[in-house]
């Protein structure tokens, strides 16, 4: 079975310009979460959702990011402009509601903005 | 607020020593707890889990028991192995849904020399 699938894995981009990760689910999970992962703060929850809908956006560190879900397979996280304090580790994660709580990760996309 | 507290990395040691990863947990309620393991340029997969005090999760020879009077879930096993080197995460439920929305604690970084 295909897990949570991300992309890119790898991004080196200039400050100032955007971004675009993309995440696709695991089919018929409920929950999609995005997480950011840096040495200084560890896991950070950014935003998750419940079926495409966003339940919790307070973990979006500012305007400059944007989440959407416009399907139940795919989600997509921007940041616009970009800035070197961004460069981290962005992983998607999924869930089943009723489940256990087990969340099922990507394996991320590093970003390094220049 | 809930949250959860690990020992800090890294833990050195040589294979086949005896590991054990403190965690405490404070919370309102009554999470499940996990342990997540995290290997170079992967994702985090979930090592084991328990949902209830006094369960004992266990998975690949590694063990930890939800002990609700202590608020601890500290990870053991008995022999470790190089291949054991990650970075391991203690996580909690926020919530009673069990929707995949989890504390994590900062992580422990494991080395395990040959």
């Amino acid at each position: 079975d295909a897990g949570v699938i991300q992309s890119p894995r790898h991004e080196v981009t200039e400050m100032g310009q955007e971004v675009t990760l993309r995440c696709k689910p695991i089919s018929g999970h409920d929950y999609l979460f995005w997480y950011r992962q840096t040495m200084m703060r560890g896991l950070e929850l950014l935003i998750y959702f419940n079926n495409n809908v966003p339940i919790d956006d307070s973990g979006m560190p500012e305007d400059r990011f944007s989440a959407k879900m416009p399907n139940a397979s795919f989600s997509t996280l921007k940041i616009q402009p970009s800035e070197p304090r961004d460069s981290a580790v962005y992983f998607c994660a999924s869930s089943l509601q009723g489940g256990t709580g087990e969340l099922f990760f990507g394996e991320g996309s590093r970003l390094t903005v220049l | 607020g809930d949250s959860v507290t690990q020992m800090e990395g890294p833990v050195t040691l040589s294979e086949e020593a005896f590991l054990t990863i403190n965690c405490t947990y404070t919370a309102t309620g009554y999470p499940s707890l996990f342990w997540y393991v995290q290997y170079p340029g992967e994702g985090l997969q979930l090592l084991l889990k328990a949902t209830k005090a006094d369960d004992k999760g266990s998975n690949k020879g590694f063990e930890a028991t939800y002990r609700k009077e202590t608020t601890s879930f500290h990870l053991e096993k008995g022999s470790v192995q190089v291949s054991d080197s990650a970075v391991y995460f203690c996580a909690q439920t926020r919530d009673s849904s069990n929707t995949g929305k989890l504390i994590f604690g900062q992580g422990t970084t494991l080395q395990v020399k040959p």
